[in-house]
């Protein structure tokens, strides 16, 4: 079973909420990942976890934390966003984040800010 | 110059035509290539991996010219369901980050 589940499917929320995301994958898969999208482009990478540590930070502003509590679970925590964050956020995990690794994508969150 | 470039399309085509989708890519370290599928407000699925020895599932081809750096993608008898955004997406050494394309749309007309 390849899937990714990812919490809520839609967010509305003001510039001053705090908000989080989540996701989930029972794969046994040890790289998680965060990518934005906006319509019409290709997906961004946001975070990579690998084996529950920080692997990578495309610069991401602070206003998106995320957190990886274990190897099944990915977060990312929001807050102060701006309404230019507004997105769909993607989650994606692979199995050890190697090169012949295929990432699965779970169905994503659309993210809207006022 | 991006490093993962495709034609934006949108590429209209009759029902049982066959389609084929070029992607060029800028670094020669590159070592994984996918095609991957999204649809209209969905999350990307992989569609295939293509290797070296170009392979082929179903309808489906892939094949990777490593010297001109491209990936092809070939649909044989296309369907309505095939309507869809193909990414081509690229993996460099070393790097657990994938490099996307922007992206080919495909609309399968009855």
């Amino acid at each position: 079973d390849t899937e990714v589940t990812q919490t809520p499917k839609h967010l509305v929320m003001g510039m001053t909420n705090k908000k989080s995301l989540k996701c989930e994958q029972h794969m046994g898969h040890r790289a998680m990942y965060w990518y934005k999208q906006k319509a019409k482009k290709p997906p961004e990478l946001m975070f990579v976890y690998s084996y529950e540590k920080l692997s990578i930070n495309e610069s991401v502003p602070s206003r998106f934390s995320p957190e990886c509590p274990n190897s099944s679970l990915l977060n990312l925590h929001l807050h102060a966003l701006q309404p230019e964050d507004s997105a769909l956020y993607l989650c994606a995990s692979s199995l050890v984040g190697g090169l012949g690794d295929t990432q699965y994508f779970g169905p994503g969150t659309r993210l809207t800010v006022l | 110059r991006k490093e993962v470039e495709q034609d934006p399309g949108p590429f209209n085509v009759p029902e049982g035509a066959t389609v084929a989708f070029n992607c060029t890519y800028s670094n020669s370290a590159s070592q994984s290539f996918f095609w991957y599928r999204q649809d209209c407000r969905k999350e990307p699925k992989l569609l295939m991996s293509v290797y070296s020895s170009g392979n082929e599932d179903g309808r489906f081809t892939a094949q990777l010219n490593r010297a001109s750096q491209y990936i092809s993608l070939l649909i044989r008898d296309s369907k309505l369901s095939d309507s869809a955004t193909y990414l081509c997406v690229v993996r460099n050494t070393g790097f657990q980050k994938l490099v996307f394309g922007t992206g080919t749309r495909l609309l399968v007309s009855p």
